[in-house]
């Protein structure tokens, strides 16, 4: 069965500091997903990105950035010179290609941003 | 393009009714899967359907069903209300399974 690790629960930074969220994530399939969602205080879940498998590539959007390293199974999400606007509960997420192919969730992390 | 329609948007009921909750998924969108969202037990997944078939079911009881119309949309029944199924209940809307899933803002169920 596939687990997703979300260790930090809440995490305070002052704004314009860098902050990384760590997601450790466990599967035996060779084929699978890693997604990070954002969740504002309105309730919806926000898709921020989606990650297969086979593309270990780091990727930059913005002043967002992830770092995917399957030699550690982490997926890892950092936020560049933070804002308030940052606040909310981040998710990480792992689907399996085929007929299981629903999101198994994180706990999800707390995100802070003070001005 | 519309995102994810979920309705109603709060709800208030008593234990033993029953509730019937929507998801209009976005336009295209062929895939919908519904999931539930407590501070207990986090986000867990209730079902995933396809082409009005479904897929994917998660570990909750038979109280819990739901279906596909022939337009994508979907909906979710919960019968015999318990005071645990108070929760927000989130619907995502993908292309097809396996993409990227987008969620709506969710219906919140409150039952007393």
């Amino acid at each position: 069965a596939q687990k997703v690790t979300q260790a930090q629960t809440e995490i305070s930074v002052v704004e314009k500091e860098d902050v990384t969220l760590d997601c450790v994530y466990e599967t035996r399939d060779t084929t699978y997903y890693l997604f990070w969602y954002k969740q504002p205080p309105s309730g919806e879940l926000v898709f921020l990105i989606r990650r297969n498998s086979f593309d270990e590539q780091n990727e930059i959007s913005g002043r967002y950035s992830w770092n995917f390293q399957k030699s550690t199974s982490s997926f890892n999400f950092t936020i560049t010179a933070s804002q308030v606007v940052d606040s909310a509960v981040y998710f990480c997420a792992l689907s399996l290609r085929g007929a299981n192919s629903k999101l198994t969730f994180g706990k999800g992390i707390t995100l802070s941003v003070r001005p | 393009k519309a995102g994810v329609t979920q309705t109603p948007r709060y709800l208030i009921k008593t234990r033993g009714q029953q509730v019937t909750l929507s998801c209009s998924p976005i336009s295209g969108h062929r895939s919908v899967s519904w999931y539930q969202q407590t501070p207990g037990q986090g986000l867990q997944f209730l079902f995933e359907y396809f082409s009005e078939t479904q897929r994917n079911k998660g570990n909750f009881p038979g109280r819990f069903s739901g279906r596909q119309f022939s337009n994508s949309r979907s909906e979710m029944n919960v019968s015999t209300l318990e005071l645990g199924d108070s929760a927000l209940y989130l619907c995502a809307s993908s292309p097809e399974p396996n993409t990227e899933a987008f969620f709506g803002q969710g219906t919140r169920l409150t039952v007393v």
